[in-house]
């Protein structure tokens, strides 16, 4: 089936460097890509959502230019966490949908654990 | 506050038994509800999705029900496996781009 490869899945940084996590479809086209941050034994919260060739659309309280978005091609797309402080350690997810339709699978990536030291 | 409310936050039932988690929401207007399954530190992955025409939809031991009238729906793992430990997350959307997360239920299946 389909897939939703995200890499590193574990990255440690010291404060004030930046992190680029790729999220890469594997055998579809993502015409959309999302970006996740998820607080231990909290819920997944939405942080942008991006469409191929098009400015991503940032949720309210995040940071555009801390967390950069690219979505050059229709199977990759990279968030940059700039300048990482301790508080930025999280768990990032993103997922990625084809075709646009009620019933289009959402393929989520298996996450990046990043720890800002 | 949450448009997506789940329960319990947590539950422990022992390998063998058969468990029901909630989900009850108020999003508006209703276009489809999923479950998925989310391993400690790893991606969701989909198990159900369903429309406001479809009452009952099973993947497995899974079994997801849903009444459009109460905007409640609920996850039904039977004979529940060590494997079924994980966060359980209901994802309601009210159209084909938006998406609005549950807290999701943890659930730990005891030997």
């Amino acid at each position: 089936g389909a897939v939703v490869s995200q890499h590193p899945s574990r990255v440690i940084c010291k404060s004030g460097t930046s992190v680029k996590i790729e999220c890469r479809s594997l055998d579809f086209q993502a015409t959309t890509m999302f970006w996740y941050r998820q607080f231990p034994k909290q819920s997944l919260m939405l942080m942008a959502t991006s469409n191929e060739g098009s400015k991503a659309t940032y949720e309210q309280g995040v940071e555009k230019d801390k967390f950069l978005i690219n979505h050059a091609s229709l199977t990759l797309s990279t968030l940059t966490v700039t300048s990482a402080h301790p508080e930025d350690s999280s768990f990032y997810i993103c997922s990625a949908r084809g075709v646009l339709r009620w019933n289009s699978p959402l393929h989520f990536g298996n996450g990046t654990r990043l720890t800002v030291t | 506050k949450n448009q997506v409310e789940q329960s319990p936050q947590s539950l422990i039932i022992l390998e063998g038994k058969n468990c029901t988690l909630q989900c009850n929401y108020t999003v508006s207007p209703f276009s489809n509800l999923r479950w998925y399954k989310q391993d400690t530190g790893r991606g969701p992955v989909s198990l159900t999705i369903m429309t406001f025409s479809e009452n009952t939809k099973s993947n497995g031991r899974y079994t997801a029900t849903l009444d459009a009238d109460t905007k409640q729906s609920s996850l039904h793992i039977t004979a529940s496996q060590l494997s079924d430990s994980a966060s359980y997350i209901c994802v309601v959307s009210p159209n084909d781009y938006k998406l609005s997360f549950g807290a999701g239920t943890t659930v730990t299946v005891r030997a």
